[in-house]
This record gives structure tokens, C-alpha cells and sequence, in this order.
């Protein structure tokens, strides 16, 4: 059992290139995040999925765009990429949006850097 | 709009002392949850505990206990004999039960246990 796997785990762009950050999940989990963390700012919450074909913005989500095609992966995916994006990403599932008694799983995180 | 605030940005103490993690949090909603999580320092999140609203139990988990007090709004967090192995970043969180219960994160304590 993987549990939430992100990748890469390291990326170096330079400014105005796209990427997609990977997150997949093998728990079966309806209710998928993803969110950034940066120096003095803690963690926060860029988009969200509650399910397949289902997908909304959290507090941060300019710049950024999700899709959810499958239960099992929630891409991020920077279209033109900027300074201010260099962050570390992390994915994050719980088994549903009204499981509240269980805590996220996170994934390891991807390391980000703009130039 | 859910809120949470840890004062407090850097503390170290000395081997085997004991610290207090302050966390304060602010939710217009009757039933709200909090969480802890810990980021060592390579990186990964790891949730020590989850607490509902209508529950103001104090909780033990061996060195680690938990003090919810709702007349204060605070959910405070105490390392007893600390361990080098609990220098780490701290997180305090709040998920509320409306919406897609979304976790919002406080902004980090970062622990430095001195040998």
C-alpha cells in the first residue's frame, strides 16, 4: 500500500515554462488537495477535488489548475510558471469529504523552484 | 472564515525540558475539529491527533498531551522530557464540518530540542 505518491520530488523551472506535478493515491479516496507550503505562511489549500469529474479552488488557486479524471490521481499543473511559485507542493486524500474523523494522508511532497 | 494562529515561530529548549505548543483558533461553526501534525526535518507530514469540538478531554499519548480548552478558543500542545527526535515543525489545524471540510493550517512552530 503506497498510500499518496507525488512526483517528481524535486523541479527546476525557469519562468514561463508549464509542468504538471503528479499525485496518485491507491486508498480509494473520494476527497483529494493539494496545497502549498511556504517560509512563515504554514500550508495552504490551492485546489481540492471531492471526487471524479469534481474539482474546486481552495485559497490560493491563481496560477494553477487541477482536473480529476480518475479517483486515483489529482495532477496539479502550472501553466506558465512564475517566481512567486517556487514552493513545496503537497497532495493530500482522506477517504471522503465527510469523513471528518480521519485525518489527510499526505504525500512526500515535491520541492519546487522558479527561476 | 476558520482561523488559526500559533504565536509563537521558533522555540528551542534544552534536553529533557519540557514545552508548551500554544495554538489559538477562531471558527464561527458549533462543530469544528483540530488537528496536530508534525513536519521533521526531512519533510513529511505526520498527524499526532485529532479532537472534536464537543469533546474538551485532555488527551496523553506517552510524552505528548493535548489541553483543549474552549472558553479560551485554544488547543495547546506539551512535549514533557523533550527528546532531540522532536525538533520539528508543528502544526496546528482546524477542519469544520461545513462545506468540503477543507483543513486550514496555522502558520508553524518550529521546535529545536538542544542536546
Amino acid at each position: 500500500n503506497a498510500g499518496v505518491t507525488q512526483t517528481p520530488k524535486f523541479q527546476v523551472l525557469k519562468t514561463g515554462q508549464s509542468m504538471t506535478l503528479q499525485c496518485a493515491q491507491d486508498m480509494n479516496h473520494e476527497y483529494m488537495s493539494w496545497y502549498r507550503q511556504d517560509p512563515g505562511m504554514g500550508l495552504r489549500l490551492i485546489h481540492y477535488s471531492v471526487g471524479a469529474g469534481i474539482t474546486d479552488q481552495g485559497e490560493v488557486p491563481n496560477g494553477y489548475n487541477v482536473s480529476r479524471s480518475t479517483t486515483e490521481d489529482f495532477p496539479l499543473r502550472l501553466l506558465s510558471a512564475a517566481p512567486s511559485q517556487t514552493s513545496v507542493y503537497f497532495c493530500a486524500s482522506r477517504i471522503n469529504r465527510g469523513a471528518t474523523n480521519s485525518p489527510l494522508h499526505f504525500g512526500n511532497g515535491t520541492r519546487l523552484t522558479v527561476t | 472564515a476558520q482561523k488559526v494562529t500559533q504565536a509563537q515561530t521558533e522555540i528551542s529548549v534544552v534536553e529533557k525540558e519540557d514545552v508548551t505548543l500554544d495554538c489559538v483558533y477562531e471558527t464561527r461553526d458549533t462543530t469544528y475539529y483540530l488537528f496536530w501534525y508534525k513536519q521533521p526535518p526531512s519533510g513529511e507530514l505526520v498527524f499526532l491527533i485529532r479532537r472534536n469540538s464537543f469533546d474538551e478531554q485532555n488527551e496523553i499519548s506517552g510524552r505528548y498531551s493535548w489541553n483543549f480548552q474552549k472558553s479560551t478558543s485554544s488547543f495547546n500542545f506539551t512535549i514533557t522530557a523533550s527528546q532531540v527526535v522532536d525538533s520539528a515543525v508543528y502544526f496546528c489545524a482546524t477542519l469544520t464540518q461545513t462545506g468540503a471540510n477543507n483543513l486550514f493550517f496555522g502558520t508553524g512552530t518550529r521546535l529545536t530540542v538542544i542536546p
